[in-house]
């Protein structure tokens, strides 16, 4: 079946300092959202990805699709402590809307 | 809007118990999905639906669980019998649909069970 996965698993960086987390399909997608879960709290929708090497911009936040649709980024610049949390993507399988979420990146700011 | 309604919030029962957790998803909403949250095995898609019918319940782990939305605005995950390998975070998340084209999902506030 199709599988989404997210390296790193965690990270731990000094605020202030970039951070990266990349997401893996199985399976070339239609379309890619992120979610950012806070500790003890709900995944809160950040946005989603639809064309082939789209890439958008929130602030900090910097989101690429990839050209083939089968991987994704996420880029922070400047983390700050309030970007802790993880952050998961999620692809639908083939002409549903049944998403498959990723294995999550865990970040970790130290002030 | 309120958001995602789901409750309880917190549920602790005994093995062999049953466990109905409930979900009433944003107004206007055409879809309703069940995850469930675990360390182990991450975000897991249980069950959605499509305009209150069942389409896919391929993630639903046992004949044990079920899950069923008699209206637009309710939905229901029951657990019979509940065992300490249910225990999770479960999430209920509405989105809708425009045009064949996918929208974000809102997740509610979750219920953690726990069964002891």
């Amino acid at each position: 079946g199709q599988q989404v996965m997210q390296i790193p698993q965690y990270q731990h960086v000094q605020e202030g300092e970039d951070f990266t987390t990349y997401c893996n399909s199985s399976t070339t997608l239609s379309n890619i959202q992120w979610y950012k879960q806070r500790p003890g709290g709900h995944p809160v929708f950040l946005i989603q990805l639809v064309k082939s090497g789209e890439v958008k911009k929130q602030k900090r936040l910097t989101f690429q699709f990839g050209e083939a649709k089968k991987n994704s980024s996420l880029h922070i610049t400047a983390t700050q402590t309030t970007d802790v949390g993880t952050y998961f993507c999620a692809g639908p399988t083939s002409g549903t809307y049944k998403y498959i979420f990723g294995t999550g990146t865990r970040l970790k700011v130290l002030a | 809007d309120a958001g995602v309604i789901q409750s309880p919030r917190h549920e602790v029962t005994e093995m062999g118990q049953e466990v109905t957790l409930r979900c009433k998803p944003i107004s206007g909403h055409d879809y309703l999905f069940w995850y469930r949250q675990t360390m182990m095995r991450g975000l897991e898609l249980l069950i959605y639906f499509n305009n209150n019918v069942p389409i896919d319940d391929s993630g639903m782990p046992e004949d044990r669980f079920s899950a069923k939305m008699p209206n637009a605005s309710f939905s229901t995950l029951k657990i019979q019998p509940s065992e300490p390998r249910d225990s999770a975070v479960y999430f209920c998340a509405s989105s809708f649909s425009l045009a064949g084209a996918s929208y974000e999902q809102y997740f509610g506030p979750g219920t953690r069970l726990t069964v002891t």
